[in-house]
């Protein structure tokens, strides 16, 4: 079974400082992975996504993610936090026989100044 | 190019009611799906229709059902609400054969 896991429910950085927030996946073939940022009171928003290919994916905002096989992850980072990047971030892996998305738990970003 | 849209945005029932969720998919998109966010957690996938058929259903009871129009817009209903049953819902649309699902807005449901 797929399942995918973000380590810290909350993350808080300085405005300007690197944003790392991890995601480790559990998949017996291939997976499709995704990030997705939730604000406050709003549906989720696609970041990025890894489905082939490039093994560094570079999304909306400034983000980017690495797909590692040998570690199971797919962490996202950012160089340099802004305030409007605060908000909930998932981790997602397709299920291709279910045609469905697992999600992570969520992390919770802060950005203070 | 409108995205996914939802109605009703929030929505407030009591115990034992019954209650319709209803989406419109990203234009081009045939395939909508629909997930429950309850608070503080990641969205839980319920069920996705496609060719106005029911293709995969995830671990939710059959008061969960649902419909899909031929304009590919969708409905999901809820019977018998529980107070379990408060939580954001959620609905993504994508192509039949994509893996990648865009999300509309949700709607806020309160079970009282």
């Amino acid at each position: 079974a797929q399942s995918v896991t973000q380590l810290g429910s909350h993350v808080s950085v300085s405005e300007g400082a690197l944003v790392l927030l991890r995601c480790n996946y559990s998949s017996s073939v291939p997976p499709y992975l995704f990030w997705y940022v939730q604000y406050p009171n709003q549906g989720l928003q696609l970041l990025l996504k890894y489905t082939t290919g490039a093994t560094l994916v570079k999304g909306i905002n400034g983000f980017e993610a690495e797909f590692k096989k040998s570690e199971t992850s797919f962490h996202l980072t950012k160089p340099s936090a802004h305030m409007s990047d605060a908000a909930e971030y998932f981790c997602a892996v397709f299920s291709g026989g279910y045609n469905k998305l697992i999600f992570g738990a969520g992390t919770r970003l802060a950005v203070h100044p | 190019d409108a995205g996914v849209t939802q109605s009703p945005t929030h929505l407030i029932k009591t115990r034992g009611q019954q209650v319709t969720l209803r989406c419109s998919p990203k234009s081009g998109h045939d395939t909508v799906s629909w997930y429950q966010q309850a608070l503080g957690q990641g969205p839980q996938f319920i069920f996705q229709y496609y060719e106005e058929e029911e293709r995969q259903r995830g671990n939710f009871p059959d008061r969960f059902s649902g419909h899909q129009f031929p304009n590919y817009s969708s409905e999901l209903n809820v019977n018998a609400l529980l107070l379990g049953d408060s939580a954001l819902y959620l609905c993504a649309s994508s192509f039949s054969s994509g893996e990648t699902q865009y999300f509309g807005p949700g709607t806020r449901l309160l079970v009282l």
